[in-house]
């Protein structure tokens, strides 16, 4: 199947910094990607929705002048998020569609935050 | 809105069992449905994946079974071993969006 990679997959920061999460689909292109995130035994939830060429569509409640999505690319989609708080710890996956509405999982990233 | 409930939260089960796994959804518009398998602290593992023209998919001892008029699927575990003790997530794809279950905790005792 498809692959779908995702850097780093943990990391650590300070209080007040910026971190920048990779998502690659390595095999095929994706016009759309997906960013989600997972707190501590909960289910993932979907933050925003990456088009190539266009501005990301976020859900309600995702703040997008703190989680900076840019897809430059048919293969890249990156996650910023900016002035990283404690309360922004939590797993972060994204994942390519495909055809057939199929999505692609990367294998997520766990961000720490001091 | 799509709203995904998955039903039992947790199950704890002795080896050998067959189990059912539970998964509902609000919208019977999808375009397809996906369990998923997620260990703790680790990302998602692709279980089975179920087209809306489809009624049930099977790999190897997993067979999930899809039922879209009544917003219903399950996921049927035969022969459980303790290396099934995962999370299992159900997820209906819409158009363009996916929206997850939250989960239900699968131990298996030896």
């Amino acid at each position: 199947g498809a692959v779908v990679s995702q850097h780093p997959s943990w990391v650590i920061c300070k209080s007040g910094t910026s971190v920048k999460i990779e998502c690659r689909s390595l095999d095929f292109q994706a016009t759309t990607m997906f960013w989600y995130r997972q707190f501590p035994k909960q289910s993932l939830m979907l933050m925003a929705t990456s088009n190539e060429g266009s501005k990301a569509t976020y859900e309600q409640g995702v703040e997008k002048d703190k989680f900076l999505i840019n897809h430059a690319s048919l293969t890249l989609s990156t996650l910023t998020v900016t002035s990283a708080h404690p309360e922004d710890s939590s797993f972060y996956i994204c994942s390519a569609l495909l055809l057939y509405n199929e999505q692609f999982f990367g294998p997520g990233t766990r961000l720490t935050v001091l | 809105k799509q709203e995904v409930t998955q039903i039992p939260a947790a199950l704890s089960v002795p080896e050998g069992e067959n189990l059912v796994l539970n998964c509902s959804f609000t919208d019977s518009a999808i375009y397809n449905l996906q369990w998923f398998r997620q260990d703790p602290g680790k990302g998602l593992t692709s279980l089975l994946l179920i087209q809306s023209s489809q009624r049930e998919q099977t790999s190897g001892r997993l067979n999930a079974s899809l039922d879209k008029s009544s917003g219903r699927s399950t996921l049927y575990i035969a022969a459980s071993q303790p290396g099934d003790s995962a999370t299992y997530l159900c997820a209906v794809g819409g158009n363009n969006d996916m929206r997850f279950g939250a989960g239900t905790r699968l131990t298996v005792k030896p």
